[in-house]
């Protein structure tokens, strides 16, 4: 069974552009969070998605949406970027998206903005 | 808010020596917590998953313990190898948090030298 693929892995942008990245859960798991990874702040959750619906946010401010398809692939997308975006952004699925359940994360995108 | 730590931030030992990492958290009241392993730049490999009706997790050389009621959760490493030098992080699912969101940790960065 693929584990969980993201795409790109490397994606380098300006302040000011907009960005996309893609997530494929593994096969069968309908639930997709997202979190970001930065040396000073660590992990953080940004958001999950389970049957197309976000289920879950965390505190991050509006430039930073995502989406969910019918096949639970999911996208994040970033708009007017700013230096302080600059993370691994880590995709993680799971089975039903249930309390406690193991979360499987991908490889990450390493997002840098200049 | 769940806060989680990790004491020490970076660990050195020699080749052969037992590695003990510690996690601790504010709110006792979990779902589950989960070791993770990451490698520079890559995402997160699941080590052990503890449910909070667990005390403890085995797998190989790994074994992590969980204690609710003081809010601790330690991972012991039986005789380390330069292969598991990385960073180690531990994340909790908070009961109060919605859906299936981790709180992790800032990570133990470990090397273990030939």
């Amino acid at each position: 069974k693929a584990g969980v693929t993201q795409t790109p892995r490397y994606l380098i942008k300006t302040r000011g552009q907009q960005v996309t990245l893609s997530c494929s859960p593994i096969s069968g798991h309908r639930s997709v969070s997202w979190y970001q990874q930065t040396p000073g702040q660590g992990l953080q959750f940004l958001f999950e998605y389970f049957s197309e619906t976000q289920r879950n946010k965390g505190n991050f401010p509006g430039r930073f949406s995502g989406r969910q398809f019918s096949n639970s692939r999911s996208e994040m997308n970033v708009s007017t970027l700013e230096l302080g975006d600059s993370a691994l952004y880590l995709c993680a699925s799971s089975p039903h998206g249930g309390e406690g359940e193991k979360l499987f994360f991908g490889s990450g995108t390493q997002l840098s903005v200049l | 808010k769940q806060e989680v730590t990790q004491i020490p931030a970076a660990l050195s030992v020699p080749e052969g020596e037992n590695l003990v990492l510690n996690c601790s958290f504010t709110d006792s009241a979990i779902y589950n917590l989960q070791w993770f392993r990451q490698d520079p730049g890559k995402g997160l490999t699941s080590l052990l998953l503890i449910q909070s009706s667990q005390r403890e997790q085995t797998s190989g050389r790994l074994n992590a313990s969980l204690d609710k009621s003081s809010g601790r959760s330690t991972l012991y490493i039986a005789a380390s190898q330069p292969g598991d030098s990385a960073t180690y992080l531990c994340a909790v699912g908070a009961i109060k948090a919605a859906g299936n969101k981790l709180t992790f940790g800032g990570g133990t960065r470990v090397l273990v030298k030939p």
